[in-house]
Order: structure tokens, then C-alpha cells, then sequence
């Protein structure tokens, strides 16, 4: 039972390279995220999808994209990395609608870009 | 906006000592409210998912209330030990797709 996978676990990059983190889950969840961790300020909403073909922004969407063309897989790609975006960056998905369900997440990839 | 605030930053107390961390929330319009625990350097485990219209969840040590009206939850861990040292984070889902904001969190240390 994999759960959330996330790859890679650690990845460093200079300014201005591209990249894609990748998030897969086996577990038939509708509701995807990827969230950033940041000191001291708690877990921030990137990007969310409710299925496939749907995807929408969270609280700080700039600078990355997403795609959902899979209910399992919910890439996160850095389009011209910035130190900026020095983080720990989480997927974690869950079944949508009821308020029931709790979010599973991975385990991360803490990204360096200098 | 949903404001999440996790108060203290940090917490250290004597092994065997009852745990109680708070949560509070701005917006009383929540679908559900999340404990999560966090290890140095790993993802986030869930430990207690309290409903909309639930007042508390139980789970082993582990007990969590929730007042909507004043918007608050604690969380209470009865006899910590040195294997609860983490760090504690609640999240409030905002709608009912799943989306969640967090608190910063707060750090507890267990001394033996």
C-alpha cells in the first residue's frame, strides 16, 4: 500500500531552470494538492485538482503549473525556478465531498535553487 | 479570509505530563478540522479529523474538541512520552472539494 509518492526527495537547481516534481497515489482519490513549507508559516496551497481534467489555483499559484491527466498522477512543474521557490514542497490527495475524508500526504521534496 | 493560528510556537514539557495545544480559526464556516503530526524531515501523518458537526474525536491518547462558535479546537495528549516529540499542525477545510488552511504549528519537545 504505496499511498502518496512523491519523487524526488531532494532536488537542487539553479535560477532559471525548469522542472517537474512528480505526485502519484494509489488509493482512487478524486481531490489532489500540492502545498509548499515555508519557516514559520504553515503549509500554503499551490495548485488543487478535483479530477481529471480539472485543475485549479490555490493561495500562491505563481511561478508553477499543473496538469491531471490521470486520476493516480498531479505533476507540479517549476516553469523558470527562483530562490524564491526554495521550499518543501508536499502533494497529498484525498476522496472530495463530505468533509469525512482525511488528507494523506507524501513525504516531500525539499528543493534548493540558487 | 480563513486565518488558521497555532499558539505556542513551541512546547516542551516533562515526560508523563498532559499535552494540550490549541488551534484557533476566524471563520466559523469549516467543513472539518485536521490534526496532523509532523516528524523532523517527513510528511505529514493525520491524527484526528473532527466533522463539521462533531464536538470532539478520540483516538487512543489522542482526544480533540472543536467549538465552531468560538472558533477553537484543542488538542489533548494524555501522559506524553518522549516518542510524542513533533511537531503538531491543525488545518480547517474550507470547502467541500478538500481544500485546507493550515496553522504554522507548534513544536513540542517531551523530555524523558
Amino acid at each position: 500500500n504505496a499511498g502518496v509518492t512523491q519523487t524526488p526527495k531532494f532536488q537542487v537547481l539553479k535560477t532559471g531552470q525548469s522542472m517537474t516534481l512528480q505526485c502519484a497515489q494509489d488509493m482512487n482519490h478524486e481531490y489532489m494538492s500540492w502545498y509548499r513549507q515555508d519557516p514559520g508559516m504553515g503549509l500554503r496551497l499551490i495548485h488543487y485538482s478535483v479530477g481529471a481534467g480539472i485543475t485549479d489555483q490555490g493561495e500562491v499559484p505563481n511561478g508553477y503549473n499543473v496538469s491531471r491527466s490521470t486520476t493516480e498522477d498531479f505533476p507540479l512543474r517549476l516553469l523558470s525556478a527562483a530562490p524564491s521557490q526554495t521550499s518543501v514542497y508536499f502533494c497529498a490527495s484525498s476522496y472530495k465531498g463530505t468533509g469525512a475524508s482525511p488528507l494523506h500526504f507524501g513525504n516531500g521534496t525539499r528543493l534548493t535553487v540558487t | 479570509k480563513q486565518e488558521v493560528t497555532q499558539i505556542p510556537a513551541a512546547l516542551s514539557v516533562p515526560e508523563g505530563e498532559n499535552l494540550v495545544l490549541n488551534c484557533s480559526f476566524t471563520d466559523s464556516a469549516i467543513y472539518n478540522l485536521q490534526w496532523f503530526r509532523q516528524d523532523p524531515g517527513k510528511g505529514l501523518t493525520s491524527l484526528l479529523l473532527i466533522q463539521s458537526s462533531q464536538r470532539e474525536q478520540t483516538s487512543g491518547r489522542l482526544n480533540a474538541s472543536l467549538d465552531k462558535s468560538s472558533g477553537r479546537s484543542t488538542l489533548y495528549i494524555a501522559a506524553s512520552q518522549p516518542g510524542d516529540s513533533a511537531t503538531y499542525l491543525c488545518a480547517v477545510m474550507t470547502d467541500s472539494w478538500g481544500k485546507l488552511q493550515f496553522g504554522a504549528g507548534t513544536q513540542v519537545v517531551v523530555t524523558p
